[in-house]
């Protein structure tokens, strides 16, 4: 079975610093990776996805994620955080086929301080 | 532009009324979802419709129930909401494959 660990519950950066958000999942192929943001009592928001090809995926925002296969990874990373990016963020993992189910991880709250 | 839309926003009822919660969507995709998210959670899978066909489950309970009457909409019906089932309710769309997954700004469903 699929399975993400977000091992960070909260993190905290400075406006400006730099962010890496972890993650790791657990699948027997090639999954899809995806990372969505959710700011408090809103939908989710799709940060970006990868599917293969390239491992450096470039998103929304500003933020980029590599997929590190050897290291079932695909990490959330930001150069210079703006106060805006305080939410919470999750990864995903779904499987290549019709009717595919995504499975979250547990999330990783992002709080910027000023 | 195509999209995933969640009726309504928010959704207040009583405890023990039946509660209807609606998706649409333009995307023309296959299958749609149904996840459920409580506070300070990761969204949970309640079941999925590829087409006509309704997939729960497990751990879903029978107090939640679905309708897809055409390739368009579907509907999340919870019986008798307990106060427990208060969450933010996703409705997701998805293609031939993960790639296309995409969700509705979903509901929050208060419980008093």
């Amino acid at each position: 079975a699929q399975s993400v660990t977000q091992p960070d519950i909260h993190i905290t950066v400075s406006e400006g610093a730099s962010l890496e958000l972890r993650c790791n999942y657990s699948y027997g192929a090639t999954p899809y990776l995806f990372w969505y943001v959710q700011s408090p009592g809103q939908g989710l928001q799709l940060l970006l996805k990868y599917f293969s090809g390239d491992t450096l995926v470039q998103g929304i925002k500003g933020f980029e994620a590599e997929f590190k296969r050897s290291q079932s990874s695909f990490n959330l990373r930001k150069p210079s955080v703006h106060w805006s990016d305080a939410a919470e963020y999750f990864c995903a993992v779904g499987y290549i086929g019709t009717a595919s189910k995504l499975t979250f991880g547990t999330g990783t709250r992002l709080q910027v301080t000023l | 532009d195509a999209m995933v839309i969640q009726n309504p926003r928010y959704q207040v009822t009583q405890f023990g009324k039946p509660v209807t919660l609606s998706c649409s969507q333009t995307l023309n995709h296959n299958v749609m979802y149904w996840y459920q998210q409580k506070s300070s959670q990761a969204p949970k899978l309640l079941f999925h419709y590829y087409d006509k066909d309704f997939n729960n489950e497990a751990d879903t309970p029978d107090n939640f129930q679905s309708r897809r009457p055409n390739t368009s909409f579907c509907f999340l019906d919870i019986r008798s909401p307990g106060l427990g089932d208060a969450a933010m309710y996703l409705c997701a769309t998805a293609g031939t494959d993960a790639g296309g997954y995409t969700f509705g700004s979903g509901t929050r469903l208060t419980v008093v």
